[in-house]
């Protein structure tokens, strides 16, 4: 088993529609939660960040954390053709390693 | 505009040749690390640096690959003998010092394929 699974879809919605990324882990020293945003050809980037468990929003994008099932969530809302992309969930533990364990990722689709 | 620059971004090679991927990490970032990509495993960690020091290269394969920082602004990713099964995305990434996100900044990748 994995440290870190993630759906790799792909995923096709329309233009508007709420999108929800997933990911579980087994790992329960993870402490910092990421979601990186790859679009094709490109380096990934980082799109929202938390620091234990709860819910963090920006914008359009919300992140949830659930350390008590080990599960992490990406919601966008009203989700736009420019955020066609594979969006990538990390994570890794507080201090010592800087070693970043990344999810296979899901490509998601957004249809005008 | 600070970033993360490697080369090269696209590499063809013949099985059992050499492969040097270089990356010059974004000024002032202390920490560099190697990830590779492929469709069946995703990112995956090779190797990381600090201060130009290899901390962690537990996920490198030690006897055909090798990671170095020759000095703070170039890191370099050596495979001796490629094989086929070494084609893949090679991307580097580097972060500051400072104990905020920890955010990775990656470059544009290296794609290699070994024939």
């Amino acid at each position: 088993q994995k440290e870190v699974e993630q759906d790799p879809g792909p995923l096709s919605v329309p233009e508007g529609a709420i999108v929800s990324l997933n990911c579980t882990y087994s790992n329960s020293a993870f402490q910092y939660f990421m979601w990186y945003r790859q679009y094709s050809r490109k380096g990934p980037e980082l799109l929202m960040y938390t620091y234990s468990s709860g819910n963090k929003e920006d914008g359009r994008f919300t992140a949830q954390v659930d350390k008590s099932s080990k599960y992490i969530s990406l919601f966008i809302r009203d989700s736009q053709p420019s955020d066609s992309a594979t969006y990538l969930c990390a994570m890794r533990t507080q201090g010592g390693s800087e070693k970043l364990v990344f999810g296979k990722g899901t490509k998601l689709t957004v249809n005008p | 505009d600070a970033r993360v620059t490697q080369t090269p971004r696209h590499k063809v090679t013949e099985m059992g040749q050499e492969v040097t991927m270089r990356c010059q990490p974004i000024l002032g970032h202390n920490t560099v690390f190697w990830y590779r990509q492929t469709m069946m495993q995703g990112l995956e960690l090779l190797a990381y640096f600090r201060n130009r020091a290899p901390l962690d290269d537990s996920g490198m394969p030690k006897d055909r690959f090798s990671a170095e920082m020759p000095d703070a602004t170039l890191a370099t990713l050596k495979i001796q003998p490629s094989e086929p099964r070494d084609s893949a995305v090679y991307f580097c990434a580097s972060k500051g010092g400072s104990a905020d996100t920890g955010e990775l900044f990656f470059g544009e990748g290296s794609r290699l394929t070994v024939l």
